[in-house]
């Protein structure tokens, strides 16, 4: 069965400092992976995706990933932290092979921007 | 920009209850989910539907749950008896199914059972 699991609960940190949040998948085949934010009392907004392309992938507002299929991983980046940036982010899978498959999410990441 | 809206945002319902969650997928996308998550806890997955019956649907998703897709654009969550444990923000989702892969979600309903 696919899982996902996120390292820390709560990251902190400061404006202009880089963003790391971490995300390791467990899968038998490489899944297709995403990440999403959610706002304070908002729904989930794709930040971006994984789908077996390129493994650096480039999503909005500034936010990276990359997908290390040797480390199962594929932990979410921004080299200049803004106070905008915080929210909920979550790191989710989809089984490549179900066209239609459900997400499988982590815990989710708190990350909170101090000025 | 097309998007899934979903009404009402909030509801408050007396345990026992019936509660009708309506959702209005992205126009031309072929399946749909719902999805909760329980204050500081993750979203979970409960039921996706396809072709006008449910393809997959969680343990969570027992006999007082149900979905409808009752025309071409709304798509419901019915709560036949609501329990305190129900009290959670559902999200509907949609995917285009045409070989992309992520899904769209609504803002989301807090649901509030008392």
């Amino acid at each position: 069965a696919q899982s996902v699991t996120q390292l820390g609960s709560h990251v902190s940190v400061s404006e202009g400092a880089l963003v790391l949040l971490r995300c390791n998948y467990s899968s038998s085949v490489p899944p297709y992976l995403f990440w999403y934010v959610q706002y304070p009392n908002q729904g989930l907004q794709l930040l971006l995706k994984y789908t077996s392309a390129a493994t650096l992938v480039k999503g909005i507002n500034g936010f990276e990933a990359e997908f290390k299929k040797s480390e199962t991983s594929f932990h979410l980046t921004k080299p200049s932290a803004h106070m905008s940036d915080a929210a909920e982010y979550f790191c989710a899978v989809t089984p490549f092979y179900n066209q239609g498959g459900k997400l499988i999410f982590g815990q989710g990441t708190e990350l909170s921007v101090k000025p | 920009e097309p998007e899934v809206t979903q009404t009402p945002s909030h509801q408050v319902t007396q345990m026992g209850q019936e509660v009708i969650l309506r959702c209005v997928p992205i126009s031309n996308h072929l399946y749909f989910y719902w999805y909760r998550q329980i204050l500081g806890q993750k979203v979970e997955f409960l039921v996706s539907f396809y072709n006008n019956e449910i393809s997959e649907k969680s343990e969570i998703f027992d006999d007082q749950f149900s979905v409808e897709r009752p025309d071409g654009s709304n798509f419901t969550l019915k709560i036949r008896s609501t329990k305190l444990e129900d009290s959670a923000m559902y999200f509907c989702a949609s995917l285009s199914g045409q070989g992309a892969r992520e899904q769209y979600f609504g803002p989301g309903t807090r649901l509030t059972v008392t």
